[in-house]
């Protein structure tokens, strides 16, 4: 199993372009998110799906948009990129239900927005 | 809603000494907590969780955590750390129940030292 994948995993771009991440699982997870990563930050929640065709806004959702047609992908979209959107992103996914499942998460795409 | 606090940004520890990395959180209900590994330019993986019963958790490569419900805290220890043990470490809270929110702590870099 390859787990989770993310393409790309670097991309530059200029200010105003736009873009699309893509994640993919082989694990048959029902729950996929979306989060970047910055310096003294932590991980933050951008988005998230708990399952295909559901989608939901997590901590910082604003200049973003997801999509989540097939169970096993989960795209990010910035339609308008900024600076402040440079950042390393991480797709992450885990199962559903009462049990607590870990979250697996995939190598990460490092973006740079000039 | 959980918030989950690192206090210490950065810890430089000798080859073969013992360590301990801080983790407090703050919920008012019951929570999940977890911690997570990030080696250089790869995503975050498990290292241990705490869901219920003992207090004392263990988890992979030599490392332990212990919940301490009293002082809401959940500190990850290694009695004598390796240079491979260099790597981003982070605490995560979730309350118990629902969805699987994961709040993560903003992360402590442990660097061992030859």
């Amino acid at each position: 199993n390859a787990g989770v994948t993310q393409t790309p995993k670097f991309r530059v771009l200029k200010t105003g372009q736009s873009m699309t991440l893509l994640c993919a699982q082989d694990m048959n997870h029902e729950y996929m998110y979306w989060y970047r990563q910055d310096p003294g930050m932590g991980l933050r929640l951008i988005h998230y799906s708990v399952g295909e065709g559901t989608t939901a806004k997590g901590e910082v959702p604003d200049g973003y948009n997801v999509s989540r047609l097939k169970k096993q992908n989960f795209l990010l979209g910035l339609e308008s990129a900024a600076p402040s959107q440079t950042s390393v992103y991480f797709c992450a996914s885990s199962y559903s239900g009462t049990k607590v499942n870990e979250q697996f998460f995939g190598p990460g795409t490092r973006l740079t927005v000039l | 809603a959980q918030s989950v606090t690192q206090l210490d940004s950065q810890v430089p520890v000798f080859e073969e000494a013992p360590v301990e990395l801080r983790c407090n959180y703050s919920s008012s209900v019951s929570v999940y907590l977890f911690w997570y590994v990030q080696y250089p330019n790869q995503g975050l993986q498990l290292l241990l969780k705490y869901l219920s019963g003992s207090t004392l958790v263990k988890g992979i490569n030599g490392f332990e955590a212990e919940f301490n419900k009293s002082q809401t805290s959940f500190h990850l220890r290694k009695p004598s750390v390796h240079i491979s043990d260099t790597a981003e470490y982070f605490c995560a809270v979730r309350i118990s129940g629902g969805y699987q929110k994961v709040t993560f702590g903003t992360g402590t870099k442990l660097q061992v030292i030859p």
